[in-house]
């Protein structure tokens, strides 16, 4: 048990669909992440929110689109996706605060394959 | 630029000692996490090091060298479940994680 979770855990789409994924911590954090894991790559930071307030946002196209209605969720809506956007994505959670070694909490991803 | 190194695949038997090594070169230096990953799950934290040395928790150790970018993490009495893939990070200039790639790790009997 992680506290983060994420949902769906697995999503098939078209190019011209619009989804959404889902992720909610329940850790307290202030802090919230979207990565995107491929296979072979490192994992890429997308977006960086702290206190609901997008401070990071990884050259990412705008085909995604991260929400943060409050601390302890996050959205990735996704329309118009390509198929080398099928990866896992990775969402993670971290307190913010004067501690070095606040390490970053993540959910089990969704696997996303775009058709 | 930015670069975590380590290897793609490493083997080791149950019961024995495996070191995996991380360089790195990255803007700035605020600590490097191991996570571990397995299979359609989620990464997991594994140890932190900010200063040079050994920390040790359990049957894990991370090391490490900020003058010579490096650091492995040594894995003690491998078990099955230790099969996974182990994801070195360092924490930049502007505290943003860049990860390696991760060495997927598997144990045999």
């Amino acid at each position: 048990e992680t506290g983060v979770t994420q949902t769906p855990r697995h999503l098939v789409m078209g190019m011209t669909n619009k989804k959404s994924l889902k992720c909610e911590q329940h850790l307290g954090h202030n802090a919230m992440y979207w990565y995107k894991q491929s296979a072979k790559k490192p994992l890429e930071l997308m977006f960086v929110y702290n206190f609901k307030e997008q401070t990071e946002n990884n050259s990412v196209p705008s085909r995604f689109s991260p929400e943060c209605p409050n601390s302890s969720h996050l959205f990735l809506h996704l329309h118009t996706l390509q198929p080398e956007d099928s990866a896992l994505y990775l969402c993670a959670s971290s307190p913010l605060t004067s501690q070095d070694s606040y390490e970053q909490y993540f959910g089990p991803g969704t696997r996303l394959t775009v058709t | 630029g930015q670069n975590i190194d380590q290897p793609t695949e490493m083997t080791a038997t149950e019961g024995a000692i495996v070191q995996i090594n991380c360089t790195y070169q990255t803007s700035g230096f605020n600590g490097l996490f191991w996570y571990q990953q397995h299979a359609g799950e989620a990464p997991t934290f594994l140890s932190y090091n900010v200063l040079d040395g050994l920390e040790e928790k359990g049957r894990f150790s991370s090391f490490l060298s900020r003058s010579k970018g490096y650091s492995y993490l040594l894995l003690k009495e491998l078990q099955m479940k230790d099969s996974a893939s182990y994801l070195c990070a360092v924490r930049d200039h502007t505290d943003k994680l860049i990860f390696g790639t991760g060495t997927r790790l598997q144990v045999f009997p």
